[in-house]
């Protein structure tokens, strides 16, 4: 399967502890998104990469939050000191820039719980 | 800034029936997409169906359709044919279009549960 995978897919930590988050999109897609999903909410964007460079970061992306995409393949959603408000799922998104825009291709996510 | 309303937290329908899930948005772009996502129990989000503003044509794909409302900002979807695989969360979006739009506005969702 050559789709959008995360890892871990559940992390249980303890609050001011820091977690790291990764995602490998699909290949050639040159676009890569977090979201953020708390329980009973939709998708919250939290940051947008077009091939290595970050081109838009949220506001709730606090300067706890740090995400990258070294060498515009694999990125990574760090969260330092984490705090309960933390607990979410964070998914991350691929797509390609020439393909139809808002089509966004999703990994299964990565469970926080911080406790 | 865009808002994305989507009223029904839950619905059920019977299988092979039709069911309608309703989505409002408000914007004061004058061009943007919108779209429904499918996000299935424990599984990834995928796109259903996408629609652009400035096209007046209603989008379909099988069995899934939308009446897309301009001037009412609305958009619901149309499940014709209930299968149980549509039991999800169904999620509405938008985006503005044009270059430098990246980020899709999601509603709450709606649980749809399809009962055999």
């Amino acid at each position: 399967d050559t789709g959008v995978s995360q890892d871990p897919r559940h992390k249980i930590t303890k609050r001011g502890q820091n977690v790291t988050f990764r995602c490998d999109p699909i290949s050639e897609h040159n676009r890569l998104y977090w979201y953020r999903q708390t329980l009973g909410q939709g998708p919250e964007f939290l940051t947008y990469f077009q091939n290595e460079a970050q081109l838009e970061k949220s506001r709730l992306l606090s300067d706890r939050f740090s995400a990258e995409r070294p060498k515009g393949s694999f990125s990574t959603l760090e969260i330092q000191r984490t705090e309960q408000g933390d607990s979410a799922m964070y998914l991350c998104a691929s797509s390609s820039s020439s393909g139809p825009t808002g089509e966004l291709f999703f990994g299964e996510g990565s469970r926080l719980t911080v406790l | 800034a865009q808002t994305v309303t989507q009223s029904q937290p839950e619905m059920s329908v019977q299988e092979a029936e039709t069911v309608t899930l309703s989505c409002t948005y408000d914007t004061s772009e004058s061009n943007y997409y919108l779209f429904w996502y499918k996000q299935p129990p424990s599984r990834q989000m995928i796109l259903v169906i996408r629609q652009e503003a400035y096209k007046q044509q209603n989008a379909t794909e099988n069995r899934f359709s939308v009446n897309f409302q301009k001037a009412a900002k609305s958009f619901s979807l149309k499940i014709s044919d209930s299968q149980l695989g549509d039991t999800a969360m169904y999620f509405c979006a938008f985006i503005p279009a044009g270059a430098g739009s990246y980020q899709l506005t999601f509603g709450k969702g709606t649980k749809l549960s399809v009962i055999p």
